[in-house]
């Protein structure tokens, strides 16, 4: 059964600062992984999707890496600003295209100004 | 970019009533679309996959008779939460799977509260 884990649970920094959100996964054989944002009470936007055969994606300040051999995935946050605050979810599609995610629990990180 | 709706996006109820939460997926097809549930400070977890014509997949202890999901159509599938407990309050998030692009796009939650 694949498990998702992410560390830390919650990650506190001060505005400016560089941080990484790791995530990492049980079972090797994913489709692909994606990284979302999540605000209070609200639903889900992508931010970032691997396929398993890439090894890392970039959108603006946000640089996310995979090494699906290890199991693992980081998301690079580059100059953070408090719109950044949110709850920071790792998701892995297990087998093939169109197949459920499997989420772990998130990071909630706070910038403060 | 493709939108998903659920409604209602909150409801309150009392104990042993029925609530009907429906997912419509506005500008594409969804074969499939995926019940989650998140629990305060929990991750999303993934209740049932459900193919437009067929019956729902259910994972491992979620009860099928408390939560029927229906997708009779291809940007409809409808969650009912039959005789609701307290412990079934939960944020209700479904996905519906592009047909074409096979992308997965997210509803905005519904909030359920259990009185």
């Amino acid at each position: 059964k694949q498990e998702v884990t992410q560390i830390p649970a919650a990650l506190s920094v001060p505005e400016g600062e560089n941080l990484v959100l790791n995530c990492s996964f049980t079972d090797s054989a994913i489709y692909n992984l994606q990284w979302f944002r999540q605000d209070p009470g609200k639903g889900l936007t992508s931010l970032l999707l691997i396929q398993s055969s890439q090894r890392e994606q970039t959108s603006g300040r946000l640089n996310a890496s995979l090494d699906k051999s290890s199991g693992r995935s980081t998301l690079y946050i580059a100059a953070s600003q408090p719109g950044d605050s949110a709850t920071y979810l790792c998701a892995v599609r297990r087998g093939q295209a169109g197949t459920a995610l499997i989420f772990g629990k998130g990071t909630t990180l706070s910038v403060s100004s | 970019g493709a939108v998903v709706s659920q409604h209602p996006s909150r409801v309150i109820c009392k104990s042993g009533t029925s609530v009907k939460i429906e997912c419509r997926s506005l500008d594409f097809q969804a074969t499939t679309m995926f019940w989650y549930r998140q629990f305060p400070k929990q991750s999303l977890m993934l209740m049932a996959t459900s193919n437009e014509g067929s019956k729902a997949t259910y994972e491992q202890g979620v009860e099928k008779d408390k939560f029927l999901i229906n997708h009779a159509s291809l940007t409809l599938s409808t969650l009912t939460v039959t005789s609701a407990h307290p412990e079934d309050s939960s944020f209700y998030i479904c996905s519906a799977r592009d047909r074409g692009s096979l992308t997965q796009y997210f509803g905005p939650g519904t909030r359920l509260l259990v009185l």
